[in-house]
């Protein structure tokens, strides 16, 4: 099955420089990728998603690109807020036939510095 | 913006007990899943339910668990004989027209097993 590895497990960065998180994945046939923010005792709330068709895609200060032949992805967060401290989890998944399930990484705590 | 919603927010059951967890997900969603996430470690998928019955199942997901629509609107977890190594966060999250779509999380209910 498929198994997600992030990187690293904890980020901390000063407010207003960028923030980058790092997936891989072991499954080629993985074609969705999202991209999930969890704060302390909230539920996962989807922040941006990218298919396999595309290599980057873009939603005001987040970004995430995707790299299938090394298969591998990322988030990028620029300009950092404080609202942006969190708990952020990756996940990938074969969009196919009886395929469902999303396979998480073990998230990353991003803590922004004021 | 419509939510999926879980009840209760938080569940306390002797150990051996049977537990049931309810879910209400978004109205015009067809796909419905499970996941799980024990305190600090990542979420993981339990199964998945579309046209009243199992479509994916994990192995986690063992003859302990079972899944039930039982009217037009609720989705339900039931676990019996629980046990402590049960005591997790529990997500229901579904999608809109089919798999591919983004899954959309509710808040959880945390069981905890005494």
């Amino acid at each position: 099955g498929e198994n997600v590895e992030q990187h690293p497990s904890t980020l901390s960065v000063q407010e207003g420089d960028s923030a980058v998180i790092k997936c891989t994945y072991s499954d080629s046939a993985s074609n969705y990728f999202p991209w999930y923010k969890q704060e302390l005792g909230k539920r996962p709330q989807l922040i941006i998603d990218i298919r396999s068709n595309v290599g980057e895609k873009k939603d005001q200060r987040i970004a995430v690109t995707l790299n299938k032949t090394a298969k591998h992805f990322s988030l990028h967060i620029t300009e950092t807020q404080p609202e942006d401290s969190a708990v952020y989890f990756c996940a990938a998944k074969y969009s196919g036939g009886g395929a469902d399930g999303l396979t998480f990484g073990k998230g990353t705590h991003l803590i922004i510095q004021p | 913006e419509p939510e999926v919603t879980q009840t209760p927010s938080h569940q306390v059951t002797q150990m051996g007990q049977e537990v049931i967890l309810r879910c209400v997900p978004i109205s015009n969603h067809l796909y419905f899943y499970w996941y799980r996430q024990i305190l600090g470690q990542k979420v993981e998928f339990l199964v998945s339910f579309y046209n009243n019955e199992i479509s994916e199942k994990s192995e986690i997901f063992d003859d302990q668990f079972s899944v039930e629509r039982p009217d037009g609107s609720n989705f339900t977890l039931k676990i019996r004989s629980t046990k402590l190594e049960d005591s997790a966060m529990y997500f229901c999250a579904s999608t809109e027209k089919d798999r591919n779509q983004p899954q959309h999380f509710g808040d959880g209910t945390r069981l905890s097993i005494l």
